[in-house]
């Protein structure tokens, strides 16, 4: 069964990149999957981040598509995120997951990493 | 955007009784030639992530338990749990993948 766990700081300052990797065993990044990143306020709902491709080829959510960037390593067996410029509104707890769906949109989450609490302060 | 919109906020229920939740967007999720709905439903437990339930609008999910159930199409949907049980009490969620995926506002299913 596949997991993932979360890795990075978890304090960054205001306007430095926020940056995460997602570590996956027992199944192989570079295998015809998407992997997706969803992130959680404190207290708050859920927010989809984007979607990553073994390929490299993403799927980011507009609101945050200028600041983001997402990579995969299938050296490591890896996907990571970065989100530059970041501010308090991007305290949250980030999760990795596997996504699964069809051509015809885009992709439910199956297995989830525990999340990681990142947190904006100076 | 697609706004997924649930209701209620809280719900609390006798245990062995049903609960329903409800979950309306803002457009259509129904793929008219795959004639599919996608719409996923997560239970999330306090300090732990999402657990997916149901995909596809009404299928379950490997090893969840049959008292959960979704069903309806298009734009309204329903997640049942038939006969609450002491581990159910956790917030829902609703997902919609079928565009840019958003989720709805969260339901928190208490005991009565």
């Amino acid at each position: 069964q596949v997991r993932l766990q979360e890795s990075g700081p978890r304090l960054v300052k205001p306007s430095d990149t926020l940056s995460l990797n997602c570590d996956v065993s027992g199944y192989v990044v570079s295998s015809q999957n998407w992997w997706g990143w969803v992130r959680q306020p404190p207290g708050k709902g859920l927010e989809w981040i984007g979607y990553i491709y073994y390929t490299g080829a993403t799927h980011v959510n507009p609101s945050l598509q200028s600041r983001l960037t997402m990579s995969i390593d299938p050296s490591k067996n890896q996907f990571s995120l970065k989100l530059r410029s970041v501010t308090a509104f991007d305290t949250a707890v980030y999760y990795c997951a596997q996504s699964r769906g069809d051509s015809g949109g885009y992709y439910y989450l199956d297995f989830w990493g525990q999340g990681s609490l990142v947190v904006v302060s100076s | 955007d697609i706004v997924m919109t649930q209701s209620p906020e809280s719900l609390a229920v006798s245990l062995g009784e049903k609960a329903t939740i409800n979950c309306k967007s803002s457009q259509s999720l129904l793929h008219p030639s795959k004639n599919k709905n996608y719409l996923a439903w997560y239970q999330q437990n306090p300090g732990q992530p999402p657990k997916l339930i149901i995909k596809w609008a009404s299928t379950r999910e490997s090893g969840v338990p049959g008292r959960f159930s979704g069903s309806g199409s298009g734009t309204d949907f329903t997640l049942t749990i038939s006969s609450l049980q002491a581990e159910d009490v956790a917030v829902y969620y609703c997902h919609q993948y079928y565009s840019t995926p958003t989720f709805g506002g969260g339901t928190k299913v208490e005991i009565k």
